[in-house]
């Protein structure tokens, strides 16, 4: 069985500060994925970013990065020059190769203030 | 980007009554598609896969008989609530994965109540 812990329910930051978001997993496949999606208020959920297991070198989406630690099984989202856009709810994801099920952590529920 | 649309995005109907969600993929076509239902507050829970042309596959605990799934097409998945009760209220979304991608890309949900 798989597992994917987030265990900060809550964080908040001032605008245009960086944050970074924890994520850790647990998994006895090799060959796996990691999301971070993003659930605004309006409960949308979208991507923010992907990482391929096999890939050493972290993914990053323009103020988007992660920091992925393989043998750690950890998978930080770290948010630079936050908005108020990015107020939402975050949830780490596991889908390992060869099956088709996410395996969606709690959540953190982040607030930028303004 | 991958678009995936969800209609109604918000229903309200009598305690008894069936009710029926569409999903669908609108820029590219989905063999896979993936139903979850979302308590307040809480994360998404898996309720079943939907592949193209076969039945779907529920997850444990989901009743398949209340929860009607057809993907009769690449680009359309429905979920059928079979005679709602309260404790159905509940927000669903549903996702598709891109083909020979891993990447699932998510509805906008529905808000279903029963009264």
């Amino acid at each position: 069985a798989q597992t994917v812990t987030q265990s900060q329910p809550e964080m908040s930051v001032q605008e245009a500060e960086t944050v970074t978001l924890s994520c850790t997993y647990d998994t006895s496949e090799n060959n796996y994925y990691l999301f971070w999606y993003k659930q605004p208020p309006s409960r949308q959920m979208i991507l923010v970013i992907r990482q391929e297991a096999y890939k050493q070198q972290n993914a990053t989406e323009n103020r988007f990065s992660v920091n992925f630690q393989k043998a750690a099984k950890s998978f930080s989202l770290k948010i630079s020059d936050s908005q108020l856009g990015d107020t939402a709810m975050y949830f780490c994801a596991l889908l390992y190769f060869g099956n088709e099920k996410l395996t969606f952590g709690t959540g953190t529920r982040l607030t930028i203030i303004p | 980007g991958a678009v995936v649309s969800q209609h109604p995005s918000r229903v309200i109907c009598k305690s008894g009554t069936s009710v029926k969600i569409e999903c669908r993929s609108l820029d590219f076509q989905a063999t896979t598609m993936f139903w979850y239902r979302q308590f307040p507050k809480q994360s998404l829970m898996l309720m079943a896969t939907s592949n193209e042309g076969s039945k779907a596959t529920y997850e444990q605990g989901v009743e398949k008989d209340k929860f009607l799934i057809n993907h009769a097409s690449l680009t359309l998945s429905t979920l059928t609530v079979t005679s709602a009760h309260p404790e159905d209220s509940s927000f669903y979304i549903c996702s598709a994965r891109v083909p020979r991608s891993e990447t699932q890309y998510f509805g906008p949900g529905t808000r279903l109540l029963v009264l």
